[in-house]
């Protein structure tokens, strides 16, 4: 088990339809992240959020929408996505450490299916 | 953005020490170095990680070059249960929390 709890664990989702991804941890960290992972290859980060507030957006299109309504939760909400969008969303977290010295903890992702 | 490179596949017998490289060269002078691994099916999970000096912890060693443009993953027996990707981490602009990952290892473990 880990500590960064992400639902649903599967996802399938027309191509015309609203969804949401919901990570929460409880263990204080104020950087939450989310990753999109595609078989085989390594994850790939999407946002970054510190102290609530979108800190990093790699240029991710708007069909995918960040969230963070409080320090424990962090939300994406998908709109409108494309077959290639199939892949496992993980999420992240961490103390809020911009040196870079705390470790992520991650959930064990969401496998999302776009038919 | 510094970036890592790693060997796509390693293989190693059971209950022997594994040595996983991981090149940096781009690293810059504040970057740490991390390591994860991903079991199939789960999220990538921490293994370690560290700044100049070589590191240990219950699940393995790192050791980083003098000129920190390399490391290397030690695991000093290696079991079934360690089949893993492996990552190697930097982050990727000083200051911020953009971690990237390196194309990882996959290990695979013979009995």
């Amino acid at each position: 088990d880990t500590e960064v709890t992400q639902t649903p664990k599967h996802l399938v989702m027309g191509m015309t339809n609203k969804k949401s991804l919901k990570c929460e941890q409880h263990m204080g960290h104020r950087a939450m992240y989310w990753y999109k992972q595609k078989a085989k290859k390594p994850p790939e980060l999407m946002f970054v959020y510190s102290y609530e507030k979108l800190s990093i957006n790699e240029s991710v299109p708007s069909r995918f929408s960040p969230e963070c309504p409080n320090s424990s939760l962090l939300n994406l909400h998908l709109h409108a996505l494309q077959p290639e969008d199939s892949a496992l969303y993980l999420c992240a977290s961490s103390p809020p450490d911009a040196a870079g010295y705390s470790p992520l903890h991650f959930g064990n992702g969401t496998r999302l299916t776009v038919t | 953005d510094a970036k890592t490179t790693q060997p796509n596949s390693m293989e190693s017998n059971e209950e022997e020490p594994v040595h996983l490289p991981c090149n940096h060269s781009t690293i810059s002078g504040t970057d740490y170095i991390h390591w994860y691994r991903q079991l199939p099916s789960q999220g990538p999970e921490y293994v370690i990680h560290g700044l100049t000096s070589n590191v240990n912890n219950r699940m393995a060693s790192l050791a980083i070059a003098e000129d920190r443009k390399s490391s290397t993953l030690i695991l000093h027996r290696a079991t079934l249960r360690d089949a893993a990707v492996y990552y190697c981490i930097l982050r990727g602009t000083s200051g911020t929390y953009k971690y990237i990952f390196g194309t990882g290892t996959r290990l695979k473990v013979l009995a």
